[in-house]
């Protein structure tokens, strides 16, 4: 079956500007996180939603928003971007939580400008 | 609050040496406990969980790690390591029913 999708790859976006993220989980799959990876700060959860619904949220600005749809897909946005935005944006799914382990998408590189 | 320390944030072995990757949790009951890898420009892939069901878990790849309570560790092993294996380890925990992970164990594999 079709693994966790993430688009685009790769983003170059200038300071000010927003950003959206999208993500296909697993089919089935009613959990999706989000994950913000730098080489300072490592990996760190931003948020996850549950059958559209945000379950748990991250210690992030307001400027980092999302939602799920009914088919589960999801997507990140990043409003007024800053220089130090720049990471590699994970999606990861699974069918009810983190407890079960989740599956990773490739990520999407954002650059700010 | 749970948490995963991982030491060592660089090792290295030669190929077909024992590959070790150290892992401590904090945690006041039973945690859930994940390996995963992450190659270059790629997302995390799972390698192995703890869900308290045996202290020994096997994993893919030829991984495994075991739970020690005593030590609140869960340390990532491979009796041999191979070229392949050159990647970063993270180890994670879940807290609140989110997937917290620690800093991450870049190896090195040396031919």
């Amino acid at each position: 079956k079709a693994g966790v999708t993430q688009t685009p790859r790769y983003l170059i976006k200038t300071r000010g500007q927003q950003v959206t993220l999208s993500c296909s989980p697993i089919s089935g799959h009613r959990s999706v996180s989000w994950y913000q990876q730098t080489p300072g700060q490592g990996l760190q959860f931003l948020f996850e939603y549950f059958s559209e619904t945000q379950r748990n949220k991250g210690n992030f600005p307001g400027r980092f928003s999302g939602r799920q749809f009914s088919n589960s897909r999801s997507e990140m946005n990043v409003s007024t971007l800053e220089l130090g935005d720049s990471a590699l944006y994970l999606c990861a799914s699974s069918y009810q939580g983190a407890v079960e382990g989740y599956t990773f998408g490739s990520g999407t590189r954002l650059t700010v400008v | 609050a749970q948490s995963v320390t991982q030491l060592g944030s660089h090792v290295s072995v030669s190929e077909g040496a024992l590959v070790l990757l150290r892992c401590n949790y904090s945690s006041s009951v039973p945690p859930y406990l994940f390996w995963y890898v992450q190659y270059p420009n790629q997302g995390l892939q799972l390698l192995l969980k703890y869900t308290s069901a045996a202290t020994l878990v096997k994993g893919i790849n030829g991984f495994e790690a075991e739970f020690k309570k005593s030590e609140t560790s869960f340390h990532l092993t491979k009796p041999s390591a191979h070229m392949s294996d050159a990647a970063e380890y993270f180890c994670a925990v879940i807290v609140n029913n989110d997937m917290r992970f620690g800093a991450g164990t870049r190896l090195t594999v040396k031919p």
